[in-house]
Formats: structure tokens, C-alpha cells, sequence
């Protein structure tokens, strides 16, 4: 089944402990993004990825970072997680870029509260 | 520049229509729709692509006015299925950042029987 898979769903930390949330797709795509979702802001772009070893920052790539070793996974790094980071976290991937008229499948999500 | 959602929120009885707009101060490339449920992931709906060209998808249809700058979704005799929260999604034309994709506040739809 093509999917895009995101762990852990749920995660509860600490202000300062280091975490990785892992996205993984199955569709061979190109192009990988993450979102975040707060209330009354929408989707927000973090970072994005155009194809292994390529990224470049959305609109809110402050205390995130990534890494796109494979085309498979595109893995979202808190170094220094703070509380304002708490949030629903979105993976998506697609064939090509936004610019094209592919679909974009999302994860399930991951939602990530910071204490 | 987040694109501008409008209305913030629709209220329908089945069977009634609905338009929801997304404008943009910047110059669009491509439009997204998105639909999400409560508790689920975004959905994909339809693109549009700067042309003025109308999709659509059975009921449900979109078109982008690329001079305004702006783009509508249409639901036409909406079902209860049709609840959710509609996000457009937008990708600026010209310049490097041809990744990025910037959505707007969302729609909340609500359809009652």
C-alpha cells in the first residue's frame, strides 16, 4: 500500500531533550516536506526536500532541522526542543515539486508536546 | 505571506452550496486544495495551475484567476461527507523557492442534515 509513515505519533518531552520524528514513504517520491499545524495558523511549511541530499527552509524553519540521505526517509530534528514547538507535525511527499500538478500525501502526523 | 482564506467558517444544511475563496498578495504559480478531517491528515482535493483553467471533481470544483491572484472551491449540494476543514495551498510564481508551498488558515465546513 503506498503510504507515507511517520513515528513516533505521539511524543511527550522535555524542554532541551534532543528528538528525532522519522518520515518514511514507499512511493519512490522526489519531493518531501514537513508541516506543522497549530491552531488558527494552518499547515506551515518547516523544510522541504527536492531529492536525496537537498533541502531548503519553508516558512518556519527556526530550531528545526533535516536531513535527506535516501530518497525513502526525510527524518525532522529538534535539537533543542523548546515549549513553543509544541504541535501537530505533518510529513508529506509527492513526485515532483508543489509547482506541478502532483498530489501530495501526507502522514498521519505526530503530535509533539513540549514541557 | 500566508495566503487569505475567506469565509473563516460555513454553516450548510445538505443539499446546499458553498464557495470558499484563497487569495494571495503574491504572484501564484499553482493552487492546492486540501480537505482534513478532524483528527486525520490533509486530503488531497485538486491542483490548479496558473491558466484559469476549472477542475473539478464531481461535485466539487475549483478554478484560479491567476490576475487576481486568487482562487475558489466550489461545493455544490453539499453532503454530510463534505465536513471538514478546507486549506488552499499556494506556490508562487518566479524566483528559487519553487518547493515552497504556503497554506492558509483553513475553512471550517460544517454540514448538517
Amino acid at each position: 500500500e503506498a503510504q507515507v509513515t511517520q513515528n513516533p505519533r505521539y511524543l511527550i518531552t522535555v524542554t532541551g531533550k534532543k528528538l528525532t520524528v522519522t518520515c518514511s514513504q514507499n512511493m519512490n517520491h522526489e519531493y518531501m516536506s514537513w508541516y506543522r499545524q497549530d491552531p488558527g495558523l494552518g499547515l506551515r511549511q518547516i523544510y522541504y526536500s527536492m531529492n536525496v541530499e537537498v533541502t531548503d527552509k519553508g516558512d518556519v524553519p527556526e530550531g528545526y532541522k533535516v536531513s535527506r540521505k535516501e530518497k525513502r526517509n526525510f527524518p525532522l530534528i529538534l535539537e533543542s526542543p523548546s515549549p513553543n514547538q509544541t504541535s501537530l507535525y505533518f510529513c508529506a511527499s509527492s513526485t515532483s515539486t508543489p509547482s506541478s500538478t502532483d498530489t501530495q500525501y501526507f502522514g498521519p502526523g505526530t503530535r509533539l508536546t513540549v514541557l | 505571506q500566508q495566503p487569505v482564506q475567506s469565509p473563516q467558517a460555513v454553516i450548510l444544511r445538505e443539499g446546499e452550496d458553498a464557495v470558499i475563496n484563497c487569495s494571495s498578495s503574491k504572484a501564484l504559480y499553482s493552487v492546492h486544495w486540501y480537505r482534513q478531517k478532524h483528527g486525520e491528515a490533509p486530503v488531497f482535493l485538486m491542483i490548479l495551475l496558473k491558466g484559469g483553467e476549472q477542475k473539478g471533481h464531481e461535485k466539487i470544483s475549483a478554478s484560479f484567476n491567476e490576475k487576481k491572484q486568487q482562487s475558489s472551491l466550489y461545493l455544490t449540494a453539499s453532503q454530510l461527507s463534505y465536513s471538514g476543514t478546507y486549506f488552499c495551498g499556494t506556490a508562487n510564481a518566479g524566483g528559487t523557492s519553487y518547493g515552497k508551498l504556503t497554506f492558509g488558515q483553513g475553512t471550517i465546513l460544517t454540514v448538517h442534515p
